[in-house]
């Protein structure tokens, strides 16, 4: 079945330590987000690529970076992860921005 | 300008009941509302979604009723069911735009059986 898949389920991160989450598509969608999502919160859009072109919230952390090497893949990159930083991270997928989401299971990240 | 608010935080609805869960837009230029439901340590899922050229769609037991005059939306649930059990998210879109959805808070539906 076509789907987005994000690896780990559930990640320990020590503080301070980088963290890469990972996300992959079957769907060939041209977009692909991370979501942040906090207990009993909406997702909070952190940034989405449109094919190659990379779009950054304004909000977004500097701590927070993003890589797509190809179509298939995404990955999200958590420089000095702090304790504030535990939260669900989702990917999600469309196929064009805003349309239609697709989202992964979620990556569960607690900071120790 | 780009909000989306969304009422009530929670719901407890008996089974075999209606569920309905209200949204409210700012942007009249939104042109795509979705619905998208999560259930615990899952990832939210698209439920049935509208565009503003018809006031009414609905798939199974779940119906969206959309007022644009009036910049509201809703979700209504019939025959609700312990499983439906989850937090339900609205969300609004400029299609022709490329934006990104703006979601609502979340309302977490709780059906008794």
């Amino acid at each position: 079945d076509a789907m987005v898949i994000q690896n780990p389920r559930y990640q320990v991160t020590q503080f301070g330590k980088p963290v890469t989450l990972s996300c992959s598509q079957t769907l060939n969608h041209n977009v692909m987000y991370w979501y942040q999502q906090k207990s009993s919160q909406a997702p909070k859009l952190l940034f989405h690529y449109y094919d190659k072109d990379f779009n950054n919230e304004a909000d977004t952390p500097d701590n927070f970076q993003s890589r797509r090497p190809n179509t298939s893949f995404c990955f999200l990159d958590i420089r000095s992860p702090g304790l504030g930083d535990a939260a669900m991270y989702l990917c999600a997928t469309s196929r064009a921005p805003g349309y239609g989401y697709t989202f992964g299971s979620g990556t569960r990240l607690t900071v120790v | 300008q780009q909000q989306v608010k969304q009422s009530p935080q929670s719901l407890i609805v008996q089974k075999g009941g209606i569920s309905i869960i209200n949204c409210a837009y700012e942007n009249t230029a939104f042109d795509y509302f979705p619905w998208y439901q999560q259930f615990p340590g899952k990832g939210p899922a698209l439920l049935i979604a509208i565009r503003p050229d018809v006031s009414e769609k609905k798939e199974g037991r779940f119906t969206i009723s959309f007022n644009k005059s009036a910049k509201q939306f809703s979700l209504h649930i019939m025959d609700s069911q312990p499983g439906d059990s989850a937090t339900y998210f609205c969300a609004a879109s400029l299609l022709a735009g490329y934006s990104t959805l703006t979601f609502g808070k979340g309302t977490m539906l709780l059906v008794s059986p």
